[in-house]
């Protein structure tokens, strides 16, 4: 079964500085993952997203995760990061079985607090 | 404006009252599922669908049942429900495979 792992709960940065956000997942071929960022009392929204090809993925905000097969990673990164970035952070593995996708599982989430 | 809607937003229920959350998309997509998400496990899925009745069970199917009589409407029926299913619940739907998921803006439901 897959499964995906955020190692880091709570993460706090400065505003200003770079951001890196774990994700490890486990699948038993070329998964399709996703990142997706839940602000307060919203829902989630798409940052990117992986399926094939070049394996560093730029997203919106100014976001890019690169898939490391070698390491079963796909973390999520921004050079400089805004206040408005503090949000619950979710790393996302697609089964490509059931339809390259639909069947979903997250991680548990990273929450990203930022200081300015 | 395409967007993925759930009512109620916000319900309070007590043991064993049926309810049904209702879920609809406008964007003719083919894909819906259905999240929870509690503090600390993320979002697991409960049920998805890949066209107009076609269902299969996420990873927490236990406790709710859901139907796909048209393709806009995916609703999440909890014919008992417990305080075990307290939580937060988000509908989903996609276009196809390939295609970006859109959340809806997540129901809050209490059973007593």
């Amino acid at each position: 079964a897959q499964s995906v792992t955020q190692p880091d709960i709570h993460i706090t940065v400065s505003e200003g500085a770079s951001l890196e956000l774990r994700c490890n997942y486990s699948y038993g071929a070329t998964p399709y993952l996703f990142w997706y960022v839940q602000s307060p009392g919203q829902g989630l929204q798409l940052l990117l997203k992986y399926f094939s090809g070049d394996t560093l993925v730029q997203g919106i905000k100014g976001f890019e995760a690169e898939f490391k097969r070698s390491q079963s990673s796909f973390n999520l990164r921004k050079p400089s990061v805004h206040w408005s970035d503090a949000a619950e952070y979710f790393c996302a593995v697609g089964d490509i079985l059931t339809g390259g996708g639909n069947k979903l599982t997250f991680g548990t989430g990273t929450q990203l607090k930022v200081e300015l | 404006e395409a967007q993925v809607t759930q009512n109620p937003r916000y319900l309070i229920t007590v043991t064993g009252k049926k309810l049904t959350v209702t879920c609809s998309q406008n964007m003719n997509h083919e894909y819906m599922s259905w999240y929870r998400q509690d503090p600390g496990l993320g979002l697991r899925q409960i049920y998805y669908s890949m066209n107009v009745e076609v269902t299969d069970k996420g990873d927490v199917p236990e406790g709710y049942k859901v139907s796909r009589k048209e393709k806009r409407n995916f609703p999440l029926i909890l014919e008992s429900p417990s305080p075990n299913q307290t939580s937060l619940y988000f509908c989903a739907s996609r276009a196809g495979a390939h295609n970006e998921q859109f959340f809806g803006p997540g129901t809050r439901l209490t059973v007593l």
